[in-house]
């Protein structure tokens, strides 16, 4: 049972353009929503998250969209940076405070040149 | 943000063996816990590493593969017990720091068992 779906495997943007990263889960008491992102052999960098009080959170170039009855979130990243290629992470908690974090599958990000 | 180191950062191990990974924070924390990354997978839970009392395992893990210590504040291990290849994985060690509601990961110990 996957609670928390990210249905894109990958995603291929041009630098400078949006990226839109998607994430969908189907449990109704995941209060707590976070972003991170994975370079290879490093562990998981945090980016942003957001409470399900909230329907958006904005960090710089990174903004976190949560939609509580279609139980959807998105990251945007505008613009694009080559830096920012790498996979990333939705990440949902039943207990404020971060606690038993359920990952989705992750969703590479490519920023082309 | 926290800094959390974790040893070995790799290893490759022979089926049958155990491996001890150590994890350590630079300051004070309030939670611990340990993942797993499975190849081509998402992270998945496998315990939080209680200070002072035996960690708490979720579905489909145990303490016998699993046994985990956190003797303070700063350092917690996990073993992985009589390793198979199935039990080649990317293990992380997190952390939440008090007051705070982000969880910190390590950079990650790679296993490989043959």
């Amino acid at each position: 049972d996957q609670q928390v779906k990210q249905n894109s495997p990958s995603l291929s943007v041009q630098e400078g353009r949006i990226s839109i990263l998607n994430c969908d889960y189907t449990n109704s008491m995941f209060d707590y929503f976070l972003w991170y992102k994975k370079y290879p052999a490093e562990g998981p960098t945090f980016l942003i998250s957001i409470s399900s009080i909230k329907d958006k959170n904005e960090d710089g170039r990174f903004t976190v969209f949560l939609n509580k009855s279609a139980k959807h979130l998105s990251l945007h990243i505008v613009p694009s940076q080559p830096g920012d290629s790498a996979v990333y992470f939705c990440a949902a908690s039943q207990i404020q405070g971060a606690q038993k974090l359920v990952f989705g599958q992750g969703t590479r990000l490519t920023i082309n040149p | 943000s926290a800094v959390i180191s974790q040893k070995p950062s790799r290893d490759i191990c022979q089926r049958g063996t155990s491996l001890t990974i150590q994890c350590q924070v630079d300051s004070q924390v309030t939670m611990m816990f340990w993942y797993r990354q499975q190849p081509g997978q998402s992270l998945t839970l496998i315990a939080t590493a209680n200070q002072g009392s035996e960690a708490t395992y979720e579905s489909g893990f145990v303490i016998d593969k699993f046994p985990i210590s956190r003797p303070n504040l700063t350092f917690s291990t996990l073993t992985v017990s009589n390793m198979s290849p199935e039990d080649s994985s990317i293990y992380l060690c997190s952390v939440v720091r008090g007051g705070q509601e982000t969880q910190y990961f390590g950079p990650g110990t790679r296993l490989l068992v043959l």
